[in-house]
């Protein structure tokens, strides 16, 4: 099985911050892999795709990189509708999800 | 607007058996794979199931955790996926989502969510 691992668990920010998440794949899954996010009590809602490719109606200000085995999702001034936890998945073999990242009011 | 209405859910004792079901709307669904993922009180998203659709051959997918208890099915005249959940165990406690798979190049992602519906094994 691949294993996903987020860091950090969980992020402390203010409106308007630069946030970072990194995910990383215990072996190569190209660039298979997406990200999403979950609000208390709702469903988790793609964000990204292809480890890149912004998923229609997502903000703009939210943005994926990497290949391989690390990636990121940067927010790139969080907004108060972004505080939730964030969840990286990879596709290329099953689908298995880091632990998530949660996002708090600093 | 597209969505997903998982439905059956509800209190179950070990050992029984439970039918979720998943009623698409807003798209064509006989197009598309599904898949089932669950989420356990306080915990992370886990996967459970997946059937493809009928142009690449409807067939399906289990995790080992619940390979041989669950089957997963379709029925794209009606729109609507199942979850059939037997020899329920305490460990199946948890909210239980429907996805519709986004494809590409053979590998799918989550591109809709339903809401969820929350299965609770408890005697």
């Amino acid at each position: 099985d691949i294993q996903m691992t987020q860091s950090p668990s969980t992020l402390s920010a203010s409106v308007g911050d630069r946030v970072t998440i990194t995910c990383r794949a215990s072996q190569s899954i190209s660039s298979w892999l997406a990200w999403y996010q979950q609000k208390p009590g709702k469903a988790p809602k793609l964000l990204i795709y292809t480890a890149s490719s912004l998923e229609s109606g997502v903000p703009s200000r939210f943005s994926g990189s990497g290949s391989g085995t690390e990636f990121t999702l940067t927010i790139s001034s969080l907004q108060p509708d972004d505080f939730a936890t964030y969840y990286c998945q990879q596709y290329i073999s099953y689908w298995t999800f880091g632990q998530g990242t949660k996002v708090e009011i600093k | 607007e597209v969505q997903l209405v998982e439905s059956g859910g509800g209190l179950v004792q070990p050992g029984r058996s439970l039918r979720l079901s998943c009623t698409a709307s807003g798209f064509t669904f006989g197009d598309n794979a599904v898949s089932w993922f669950r989420q356990a009180p306080g915990k992370g998203l886990e996967w459970v199931s997946f059937i493809r659709s009928k142009e690449y051959g409807g067939t399906t997918e289990y995790a080992a955790s619940v390979k041989g208890r669950f089957t997963i099915s379709r029925d794209d005249s009606r729109s609507i996926a199942y979850l059939q959940m037997n020899s329920l165990k305490s460990e199946d406690t948890a909210v239980y989502y429907c996805t519709r798979c986004g494809r590409q190049f053979g590998y799918y992602y989550m591109d809709v969510w339903g809401k969820g519906t929350t299965v609770t094994v408890s005697s």
